[in-house]
């Protein structure tokens, strides 16, 4: 089945404790990307990746860190994680397109 | 850098009766215009997209229409049904699909 898988689901953490935020995707796509979603916002980039080794800035980039050193996978990074980055946070691939494929969401809330 | 605002924020509707929702967008580098609706708890997924060369596009009750001209775009749906209630995002991005812009979404409810 093809599919975006995002893990965890769900994350409780303390403001400084670094966290990984991993995402794979099994449909050979060269473009992935991370959104957060917040009420009122709606989905806003953080990161993107056209290819492997290759990565740059969305919208609001400030206090993430990605890396693809694989086609497969894009984890997010956060390296001291502040309350204002309470979030939902989507994964999502696509072919390059058009059409982004979403994972199910991972929801973060840092204490 | 883009900027998309979408309008209403909440839509409540009579199911069998239509639901439009507006997007303008700012930025003319912009030419692919898709919309997502997101059931609640799960995530986003593409319902129809256009592109600039194209001014209008139908998929059975969902349609979108596209001036490039006055930069707005608008997502009309006929004859809703309950399962249409949901969020729906309209979104923005270059010629080259990297960067995504999005709207800040529009809640539609459909009374049985």
């Amino acid at each position: 089945e093809a599919q975006v898988t995002q893990n965890p689901r769900y994350l409780i953490t303390v403001t400084g404790k670094k966290l990984t935020v991993t995402c794979s995707q099994n449909m050979n796509h060269e473009y992935m990307s991370w959104y957060r979603q917040d009420p009122g916002l709606g989905l806003r980039q953080i990161y993107y990746s056209m290819n492997v080794e290759v990565t740059d800035k969305g919208d609001v980039p400030e206090g993430y860190k990605v890396s693809r050193k694989e086609k497969r996978n894009f984890p997010l990074i956060l390296e001291s994680p502040s309350p204002n980055q309470t979030s939902l946070y989507f994964c999502a691939s696509s072919w390059g397109t058009g059409e982004l494929f979403f994972g199910e969401g991972s929801r973060l809330t840092v204490l | 850098g883009e900027n998309v605002e979408q309008h209403p924020s909440t839509l409540s509707v009579q199911e069998g009766d239509s639901a439009v929702i507006k997007c303008t967008y700012s930025d003319s580098a912009s030419n692919y215009f898709p919309w997502y609706k997101q059931e609640l708890g799960k995530r986003p997924q593409l319902i129809i997209d256009i592109r600039s060369n194209v001014g209008e596009k139908k998929d059975q009750r969902i349609a979108v229409t596209l001036n490039k001209t006055a930069k707005h775009f608008s997502l009309h749906i006929t004859e809703t049904q309950p399962e249409d209630s949901a969020v729906y995002f309209c979104a923005a991005s270059p010629y080259n699909f990297n960067k995504f812009y999005f709207g800040s979404g529009t809640k539609l409810n459909v009374k049985p």
